[in-house]
């Protein structure tokens, strides 16, 4: 069965400064994609980030990047130079090759002025 | 480019009413479409995808049922709803297995 572990039920940082979410996950599959997507109070889960688990390479997008980690399964975000506007539920999510995403159960980011 | 519409956004019903929410997209062809639940402070839980005209996958046994009567409508209903549908749900859509998903704003149902 394929799992999404997100440890960290709720995160603090200081605006301008650089926070790392954790993301664990469980796979048999050799092809797969990892998202990190971002839900604000709105509630609309927005993409932040993706990466294929062929690519070797880090996926980055502005100030987000992720820490692809293929033998651990660990998939982290780094949100640097953090704004007021990160400040949501982020979840990490395990695309493969049956349609359905899996996700993990989500870590709330306050933002601090 | 793509959009995708879900209605109603707010949805206030009885127990045992029938329900019908509707999720479309634009911009787009044959796309893959998805429903999600949402429960409080959870993740989400995929309930239904299709990836064509007629064709739905169930992933959880419900008390949902989903319809795909267009290429790019995709419809969730129920006959006579239950508390436990209560609930935040999400439609999707993406081209392929197992591309970027991406999702409408939403309809918060709340069973009374």
């Amino acid at each position: 069965a394929q799992t999404v572990t997100q440890s960290q039920p709720e995160m603090s940082v200081q605006e301008a400064e650089t926070v790392t979410l954790s993301c664990t996950y469980d796979t048999s599959e050799s092809d797969y994609y990892l998202f990190w997507y971002k839900q604000p109070p709105s509630r609309q889960m927005i993409l932040v980030i993706r990466q294929e688990a062929y690519k070797q390479q880090n996926a980055t997008e502005n100030r987000f990047s992720v820490n692809f980690q293929k033998a651990a399964k660990s998939f982290s975000l780094k949100i640097s130079d953090s704004q007021l506007g990160d400040a949501a539920m982020y979840f990490c999510a395990l695309g493969g090759s049956q349609g359905n995403l899996i996700f993990g159960k989500g870590t709330k980011l306050s933002v601090k002025p | 480019s793509q959009t995708i519409h879900q209605w109603p956004a707010t949805l206030v019903q009885p127990v045992g009413s029938p329900l019908s929410l509707e999720c479309t997209v634009e911009g787009t062809s044959n796309p893959n479409l998805y429903w999600y639940r949402q429960a409080a402070g959870r993740g989400l839980q995929l309930l239904f995808y299709s990836v064509g005209i007629g064709q739905i996958s169930s992933e959880v046994p419900q008390n949902l049922s989903a319809s795909r009567p267009q290429d790019r409508q995709f419809i969730l209903s129920s006959k006579k709803l239950l508390l436990s549908d209560s609930g935040f749900y999400l439609c999707a859509w993406s081209m392929a297995f197992p591309e970027t998903q991406y999702f409408g704003p939403g309809t918060r149902l709340l069973v009374l």
